[in-house]
């Protein structure tokens, strides 16, 4: 059972626009929602999270976007660069328990 | 901020031989570890939870006689591949959680298993 769904699995964007990833979760008991960046042959890293309580969480060019009632979250990194290629995977997890579900992954690729 | 050390970065070893992957929190205590597997071009799967001092928490499908896990001390957990063998060639990620509490997770650098 995926509960964490996420699209696009691959994205190819212009250096300067914008790249847009979504994510959908089915547990409404999910309170935590971090997206981790990972290059090739490296273990994720924190990119940014946001707990349900706010609807928007910036942090430099990324944007992570919630909407409780629909149940889905987004990520948007203004202005892309080339260096933003990587792999990115959307997460849920709930306080008090220990697993983190993730999406499956978008690969994106800023070209130049 | 928290730092978790994963080694080795790559092994190579022959079917019928056991490898050792170790993880390490740096710079914090983690009560618990975890233990994930990642083919190309897809999602991380959660193989098991370690908690220090206790055993670890397989997930269903995954053969705990095969994946040793070790929670010894606060500060490093150990995943032992026994009897490899080439379906087992993988990239295996350890990540950690501070025993400060909270649900954030660090990751490791990976680690690059092929069985031959």
């Amino acid at each position: 059972q995926q509960q964490v769904k996420q699209s696009p699995q691959s994205l190819i964007v212009q250096k300067g626009g914008i790249s847009i990833i979504n994510c959908a979760y089915e547990n409404t008991a999910f309170d935590y929602f971090p997206w981790y960046q990972q290059f090739p042959g490296k273990g994720p890293a924190l990119l940014i999270a946001i707990r349900p309580d706010v609807s928007e969480k910036k942090e430099g060019r990324f944007t992570i976007s919630f909407n409780k009632s629909a149940k889905q979250f987004s990520l948007h990194i203004m202005d892309s660069q080339p260096g933003d290629s990587a792999t990115y995977f959307c997460a849920a997890s709930m306080e008090g328990y220990q697993k983190v579900t993730f999406g499956i992954g978008t690969k994106l690729q800023v070209i130049p | 901020g928290a730092v978790v050390s994963q080694h080795p970065s790559w092994v190579i070893c022959k079917s019928g031989t056991s490898v050792k992957i170790e993880c390490r929190s740096l710079d914090f205590q983690a009560t618990t570890m975890f233990w994930y597997r990642q083919f190309p071009k897809q999602s991380l799967m959660l193989m098991a939870t370690s908690n220090e001092g206790s055993k670890a928490t397989y997930e269903q499908g995954v053969e705990k006689d095969k994946f040793l896990i070790n929670h010894a001390s606060l500060t490093l957990s150990t995943l032992t591949v026994t009897s490899a063998h080439p379906e087992d060639s993988s990239f295996y990620i350890c990540s950690a959680r501070a025993i400060t509490g909270g649900i954030g997770y660090t990751f490791g650098s990976g680690t690059r298993l092929t069985v031959v």
